[in-house]
């Protein structure tokens, strides 16, 4: 069965106090791995795909990185405004849909 | 460009009442997929739909709940017969076709069931 295990559950970070943020994972063939932000009483918004081990993408503070068993959400310099809860998901290489597994989530609080 | 529309917000229902959630996907979407969010757990997938056509529902309880995505109007969650454990987070997601990159996700229907 296809499993995403996010860790740690939730992070106290000070503004500037760059961290990571763990996603492990055990899918039958990666098809790809997804990174959301979710804001408190919002849906989530896509920040990432990674398709194959070694692969890195970054947006702002934000960088995505994937091995073959866990992907890294690594936050330098946050702000206050990164707050959030952090969603990794995944998708098997058995559907060409978006049928998406999600851990539970990283919540994640900057302090000014 | 509006972005998915969910509607309720907030629906509170008693024991053995029917819920209705309602999505109207983007602009240009046909495809929606609809996500199930439980108190301290993750996002579950339960359905997804093309127009006038279930692909996979093989996230869904299999009593009770149906899911539809007419040729015109909303996709419409349906919960018959509600229990307390149908407490939660409903959110609906589209895309423009298969095999995109991302989701576009709705900000959700809190469904409480008393």
């Amino acid at each position: 069965e296809d499993q995403v295990t996010q860790s740690p559950e939730a992070l106290r970070l000070q503004e500037g106090e760059s961290s990571s943020l763990n996603c492990s994972y055990t899918v039958s063939g990666l098809r790809g791995l997804f990174w959301y932000r979710q804001d408190p009483g919002k849906g989530p918004e896509f920040l990432f795909t990674l398709y194959s081990a070694g692969e890195e993408k970054e947006k702002e503070r934000l960088k995505a990185t994937l091995t073959k068993k866990e992907s890294f959400l690594h936050i330098t310099a946050p702000k206050p405004e990164d707050s959030a809860t952090y969603l990794c998901a995944v998708q098997a290489g058995n559907t060409g849909f978006q049928k998406l597994v999600f851990g539970t989530g990283t919540r994640l609080l900057v302090s000014p | 460009n509006a972005g998915v529309m969910q509607n309720p917000r907030h629906l509170v229902r008693r024991r053995g009442q029917e819920a209705r959630l309602r999505c109207s996907p983007m602009k240009g979407h046909s495809h929606v997929y609809w996500y199930r969010q439980l108190p301290e757990e993750g996002l579950k997938f339960m359905v997804y739909l093309q127009k006038e056509n279930i692909i996979d529902e093989s996230g869904m309880p299999k009593e009770r709940f149906s899911a539809e995505f007419p040729k015109e109007g909303p996709s419409i969650l349906r919960i018959q017969q509600v229990v307390r454990g149908d407490s939660a987070a409903y959110f609906c997601a589209s895309s423009p076709r298969d095999g995109v990159e991302k989701l576009f996700f709705g900000s959700g229907t809190q469904l409480s069931v008393l």
